[in-house]
């Protein structure tokens, strides 16, 4: 069954404390993405990755890392120097970067207490 | 930057009624995607438009790409309340490789 996974869904931590959220994808895809999504407003790019062991920055990346050292996976950390980290964070993943469909996770909806 | 702005923001409609979403960049783009996120979900790819004054259609739903390639719509016929969720549009504009999103519309259909 293909698709692309994340987890946990509900992710909460306290201030200070670096966490990594996680995404899989077996639909062999060459990019992806993560973005993050506040109420009232759109997807914001926070990173993709065109290809394993290459990243880029979106428009948000301040306070996120990332690594794609696997094509399948393309975990994101969200670090203590993000200042307002609660958000709910989608992965997606498409065949490549052109003009292509992406694919959604089911998404990581973290509490920053 | 670049960016893509959707009105309305939020939509309320008796369950019947039609329904239209406005998405407009500030500059040319080569696409347009448009996705549906229902409550609790995540966005759904639902059609790509590519060429300048593109028309598709999928059962009550119409989807337009402006001449100038610069602006798009969704048009929902008799709107169900299946079709509750918040639709966006999304376009890549250069070769960038970065799909830029509009804020979404949030439909509301009461029965």
């Amino acid at each position: 069954d293909g698709g692309i996974t994340q987890s946990p869904k509900y992710l909460f931590r306290k201030e200070g404390q670096n966490v990594t959220l996680s995404c899989e994808q077996n639909l062999n895809h060459d990019a992806m993405y993560w973005y993050r999504q506040d109420p009232g407003q759109g997807l914001r790019l926070i990173y993709y990755s065109q290809i394993v062991n290459d990243f880029q920055k979106g428009d948000i990346a301040e306070g996120y890392s990332v690594s794609r050292e696997k094509k399948e996976s393309f975990p994101l950390t969200v670090t203590s120097a993000q200042k307002n980290p609660t958000a709910f964070y989608l992965c997606a993943s498409s065949p490549t970067t052109s003009y292509n469909e992406q694919f959604f996770g089911p998404g990581t909806r973290l509490t920053v207490l | 930057g670049q960016q893509v702005m959707q009105i309305p923001q939020y939509q309320h409609v008796q369950e019947g009624e039609d329904f239209t979403t406005y998405c407009n960049s500030s500059t040319t783009l080569s696409n347009i995607q448009w996705y549906k996120q229902r409550p609790g979900g995540h966005p759904v790819f639902l059609i790509q438009l590519v060429k300048s004054g593109e028309v598709k259609k999928q059962k009550r739903l119409t989807f337009q790409f402006g001449e100038a390639k610069k602006n798009s719509s969704l048009h929902i016929t008799a709107t169900q309340t299946t079709d509750v969720g918040t639709y966006f549009c999304a376009g890549h504009s250069g070769n960038t490789g970065k799909l830029i999103f509009g804020q979404g519309t949030t439909l509301q259909v009461k029965p």
